[in-house]
């Protein structure tokens, strides 16, 4: 089980660009989260998807969205980038009230 | 709103020496509480977690009582090893449905040398 797996590992845009990151769930899990976690800082929620809609959002901008596909893998897209956007970007599967499982992360570099 | 606040860092321990990371959040509904590690370099792993009231979460030698009079759900192992070296994350998750909206505290770094 190759478990939560996110590409690409690293990524560096510039300010004013869009970035799309990907999200393939663990085996077995239907449900996707995304997390921003900046430098020093806890995750802070973006928001979920299941059955291919956006469930619960986080206090975040609409240049911020997302998609899930039906195989429950995901993207998530963000527009009009700010430097404040650098942080490490963090997938999260789940299957019902099981814990989160979460993938390595995209480490985002706006300059 | 929810929150969680979790002691801050760094915490440096000897190797064999006592654990404690305190952990109070606030919540709206019944929580369910969770504690979370970041090795460098690398995602989170669910450690622990607790459902309920009383209920308590272990793994590894961690524990973690959930304590609604309190509001807390501080995490402890009786003696930690150089591999525990790490940043603790405590969450709370509110369920949105069949799943969990996850809302962390800061995390506390804590290194323990030989």
């Amino acid at each position: 089980d190759a478990g939560v797996t996110q590409s690409p590992t690293h990524l560096i845009k510039t300010r004013g660009q869009q970035v799309t990151l990907r999200c393939s769930p663990k085996s077995g899990h239907d449900t996707v989260s995304w997390y921003q976690q900046a430098l020093g800082q806890g995750p802070q929620f973006i928001f979920q998807y299941y059955e291919e809609e956006e469930r619960q959002r986080g206090n975040f901008p609409d240049r911020f969205s997302g998609h899930q596909f039906p195989n429950y893998s995901s993207e998530l897209n963000v527009n009009a980038l700010l430097l404040g956007d650098s942080a490490l970007y963090l997938c999260a599967s789940s299957y019902g009230r099981g814990g989160a499982f979460f993938g390595q992360g995209t480490r985002l570099t706006v300059v | 709103g929810n929150s969680v606040t979790q002691m801050e860092g760094p915490v440096t321990l000897s190797e064999e020496a006592f654990l404690t990371i305190n952990c109070t959040y606030t919540a709206t509904g019944y929580p369910s509480l969770f504690w979370y590690v970041q090795y460098p370099g690398e995602g989170l792993q669910l450690l622990l977690k607790a459902t309920k009231a009383d209920d308590k979460g272990s793994n590894k030698g961690f524990e973690a009582t959930y304590r609604k009079e309190t509001t807390s759900f501080h995490l402890e192992k009786g003696s930690v090893q150089v591999s525990d070296s790490a940043v603790y994350f405590c969450a709370l998750g509110i369920s949105g449905g069949s799943n969990y909206k996850l809302t962390f505290g800061k995390g506390t770094l804590l290194t323990v040398n030989p």
